[in-house]
Parts: C-alpha cells; structure tokens; sequence
C-alpha cells in the first residue's frame, strides 16, 4: 500500500525564517495530495490541498510545491511567526481510493 | 459550535475493559472514519464508512468495531482494551466516499488512557 514519508519530525526556527516540510510517496497512482495543519491540543484542520496537474500552489504565507517525477511534495511556509506553530501533516489519495494515507508530521516551533 | 462531535473528550479504562467511543456528525456529510494518533504511529487510519457500509478496514484486530446506527453517527465500540491502545482517536467524516479530492474534517479527538 502507500507509504508516505515527511521529514524533518520536529523543526525549530525563529520569527520571520522559512520552514520547509517534505514528503515523499511510493504511489505511482496517487493523484491527490493534502497539508493538514493540527494545533496543540487540536484537531486537524485542511491547510491546502493539490492535484497533481498542478505544481506550484499559494497560500496565505506559504507554499506546495509538487515534485511527481520525484515524487515529493513540498510546504514552505515564508516568514514564519509563532502563529504557525504546529503540528503539520501531508495526505496522499489515489483515484477511487476510500482512505487517506497522512505522513507521520512535523512538529513546528516558532520561537519570537 | 463543533460540527463533528466526539464524546467523551477524555477517557480513562482499565485493561481487559471495554469502551465505546461516539462521533456525530452535522455536516450533512455520507462518509466517515476512524484514525487513531500515537507516539509510536502518529496518525493512522482505521476505518472508513459510506452510507454506513464498510468501505475499507485497516484495523487487524477484531477487538475494533465500528458501530453505525445513522447516516451521520459512526461509534467505535473497543473490547478487551490493551494499554497498547491508549491513543487519541479521531473521527472524521467527508462529502463522499470517493476520496480522491474530498477534504477530511475532523472532530476535537478522544484521548483513551489505557491502565
């Protein structure tokens, strides 16, 4: 089945740097892919979600990149402030799948 | 107000016990699931339901049973409780089934401590 790896699991900067999060798939046939953002003591909440048509994507203060020959997808998040910490999370589905596969997460700390 | 209900936000069992883990959904929603967040696998899934089938079941042991008596109820009923299995377990639901582009949403969690 899908195996999703994100690295780093924890990451550490201060106010106004990037943090960069990656994960890597092993589904040639997974075709959409997720970034959940969990805070402490929280549930899971959808940060952005990408189709593989499509491989740079903006949001508020961050970006996914996508990767498919690679298979890796990508969130940086620019500037970071304390707000942003959290706990981080990419999903992968495939075409006519019923679960979604997350990465093991990252947890974010951004100090002042 | 929470759209996804879980109850009870916090539960303590001893082990050999059994428990029963409720969600509620008001999303109008016809899919839901179970995943479960540990230390040792940070969140895993469990089950997944449509129009209160079983639609996929990653879960080995049979001691886990999904329990739907409506469309928008999924309880997760756990016998013989193991302390292997305290963990927080989320119940989540989405539009459809057809997971490929649906966004989960996800209730506030049940922590189970298992003694």
């Amino acid at each position: 089945g899908e195996q999703v790896e994100q690295r780093p699991p924890h990451l550490s900067v201060r106010e106004g740097d990037s943090a960069f999060i990656t994960c890597t798939y092993t589904d040639p046939n997974s075709y959409y892919f997720f970034w959940y953002k969990q805070e402490p003591g929280a549930s899971l909440q959808l940060l952005m979600k990408v189709f593989s048509s499509t491989e740079i994507n903006e949001g508020q203060g961050f970006t996914v990149l996508l990767n498919k020959k690679d298979k890796r997808l990508s969130l940086n998040l620019t500037a970071a402030h304390p707000g942003d910490s959290a706990a981080y999370f990419c999903a992968v589905t495939r075409t006519g799948g019923y679960k979604v596969v997350f990465g093991s997460g990252t947890r974010l700390l951004v100090s002042p | 107000d929470p759209k996804i209900i879980q109850k009870p936000k916090y539960l303590v069992a001893v082990t050999g016990s059994e428990k029963i883990l409720i969600c509620e959904q008001y999303l109008g929603h016809n899919a839901m699931y179970w995943y479960r967040q540990s230390a040792k696998k940070p969140l895993e899934f469990m089950f997944s339901y449509s129009y209160q089938k079983l639609m996929d079941n990653q879960t080995a042991s049979s001691r886990f049973q999904p329990q739907s008596s409506k469309k928008n109820h999924l309880d997760l009923q756990i016998t013989a409780l193991k302390p292997d299995d305290s963990a927080t377990y989320f119940c989540a639901s989405s539009q459809t089934a057809a997971l490929s582009a649906e966004t989960l949403y996800f209730g506030s969690g049940t922590r189970l401590t298992v003694l």
